[in-house]
């Protein structure tokens, strides 16, 4: 069985400054694990994934995070924020060769002042 | 390419009546799958599918049915519906590239309201 956890429901940065947003896993398999992006009344987009090829992932817009087995861990960080990075993000996992099967966290609303 | 399609994007509902809820894929992938989002807990996986003919429950199937008859169309139908049921409902597709890794695309969700 797979489950993720984000700490964090909200998180508020001011312009140009480092996005952390933290997520732990739990998997008894291999994991397969995801960052996606939602924007206000869209779907999701994905961010970033890792399988596994490296630890250290570079996405889109800038994000990259890194895979810890040691500390089951896939922080999502980006260098300096923008006010266009406003919007929700969301951890997820697949166990294995699950195909089609996410777990998904809770949700991060990522919030970037002026 | 279209990608995932959903429709309707609104849908207003009375507790008991019943609806399918439209997604196509025009990408041929082989899964696909219902999930639901709620304000705090993320998205639940509902059922999904590994191909045509072939499905199976996720995390919350109660009071849903899906049926997967050719590889582009996955509908979900909600046979009695309950205010439970009020949420937004993303259909996601996606294949298998052989190295173990994929990349689920999503639709852009029907928000349902059950009174």
């Amino acid at each position: 069985a797979q489950s993720v956890t984000q700490l964090g429901s909200h998180v508020s940065v001011s312009e140009g400054a480092l996005v952390l947003l933290r997520c732990n896993y739990s998997s008894s398999v291999p994991p397969y694990l995801f960052w996606y992006v939602q924007y206000p009344n869209q779907g999701l987009q994905l961010l970033l994934k890792y399988t596994s090829a490296a630890t250290l992932v570079k996405g889109i817009n800038g994000f990259e995070a890194e895979f810890k087995k040691s500390e089951t861990s896939f922080h999502l960080t980006k260098p300096s924020a923008h006010m266009s990075d406003a919007a929700e993000y969301f951890c997820a996992v697949r166990g294995g060769t699950s195909y089609g099967k996410l777990t998904f966290g809770q949700g991060t609303i990522l919030t970037v002042h002026p | 390419n279209a990608g995932v399609t959903q429709t309707p994007k609104f849908q207003v509902l009375k507790t008991g009546q019943s609806m399918t809820l439209q997604c196509a894929q025009d990408m041929n992938h082989e899964y696909m799958s219902w999930y639901r989002q709620d304000p705090g807990m993320g998205l639940r996986l509902i059922h999904y599918s590994v191909g045509a003919g072939i499905t199976d429950q996720g995390e919350v199937p109660n009071g849903y049915n899906v049926s997967r008859s050719t590889t582009e169309d996955f509908p979900l139908r909600l046979l009695s519906a309950a205010p439970s049921q009020t949420s937004v409902y993303f259909c996601a597709s996606s294949y298998s590239s052989g190295r173990g890794t994929d990349t689920q695309y999503f639709g852009p969700g029907t928000r349902l309201t059950v009174l």
